[in-house]
């Protein structure tokens, strides 16, 4: 099944490296995606085709992929951070996606 | 400036039916396949399924095959999801979500939500 795997939450301080996975079979083949949500707000784009970065977004998000899992990466993590992640693939003909269930990143 | 605009927020009793839209604008609406995207109370983000508004081209998640259903008109640039008789497990945020066409398939824009609440 086209599944993708998120730990519920993850907890860093001010200024350490968050890291969160996203995990699923499909991601061997497919890119990855990844989205901050904030309150309130609709979801942003952070990391398209699992590494790149848009415009706007700061230096210090990032994303690796290794087989069937794929990390986003926020150095240096500053309160503003703080939002729910979701990864998101699509199937090769993109008409086909799935998110992961969501991560809550806390600043402590 | 590319913009999704939705439909304001709907209060609505079990056993209605509703219809949601989603107009877009600052771009070539019928070439980009549309998304709608579900978000529960608290839970997580739900694809729900896409439709492409040039040909009408649609495919549903199994979640919600025979549940909603989308349309399009491409005339006056609006995408619809509709309810023909609401639950109350319907209530939730719903976004329209454009499907970027380069550097893969991700939401490269979001309509603001609308946002359904289903009770008696």
């Amino acid at each position: 099944s086209f599944e993708l795997t998120q730990p519920p939450s993850v907890s860093v301080s001010p200024g350490q490296t968050a890291r969160i996975t996203c995990s699923g079979d499909a991601l061997a083949k497919q890119y990855t995606y990844w989205y901050q949500q904030k309150p309130g707000q609709a979801p942003v784009v952070v990391i398209y085709m699992d590494t790149e970065r848009p415009s706007g977004i700061p230096e210090r998000f990032s994303g690796s992929s290794s087989g069937t899992i794929v990390t986003l990466t926020i150095s240096g993590v500053q309160a503003e951070d703080e939002a729910d992640y979701y990864c998101q693939s699509a199937d090769s003909g993109g008409t086909f996606w799935v998110f992961g269930g969501g991560t809550k990143l806390t600043v402590l | 400036e590319v913009q999704l605009v939705q439909s304001g927020a709907e209060v609505k009793k079990p056993g209605e039916s509703l219809k949601i839209s989603c107009k877009g604008s600052g771009y070539s609406f019928p070439n980009y396949w549309l998304g709608w995207v579900r978000q529960m109370p608290g839970k997580g983000l739900e694809w729900m399924g896409v439709i492409h508004p040039g040909d009408s081209d649609t495919r549903y998640s199994p979640s919600f095959q025979g549940q909603v259903t989308f349309s399009a008109d491409k005339s006056i640039t609006t995408a619809y999801l509709q309810w023909s008789s609401l639950k109350a497990s319907d209530t939730a945020m719903y976004y329209c979500a454009r499907r970027a066409e380069i550097n893969g398939y991700y939401v490269d824009y979001w309509g603001q939500g609308t946002l359904v609440t289903v009770s008696s």
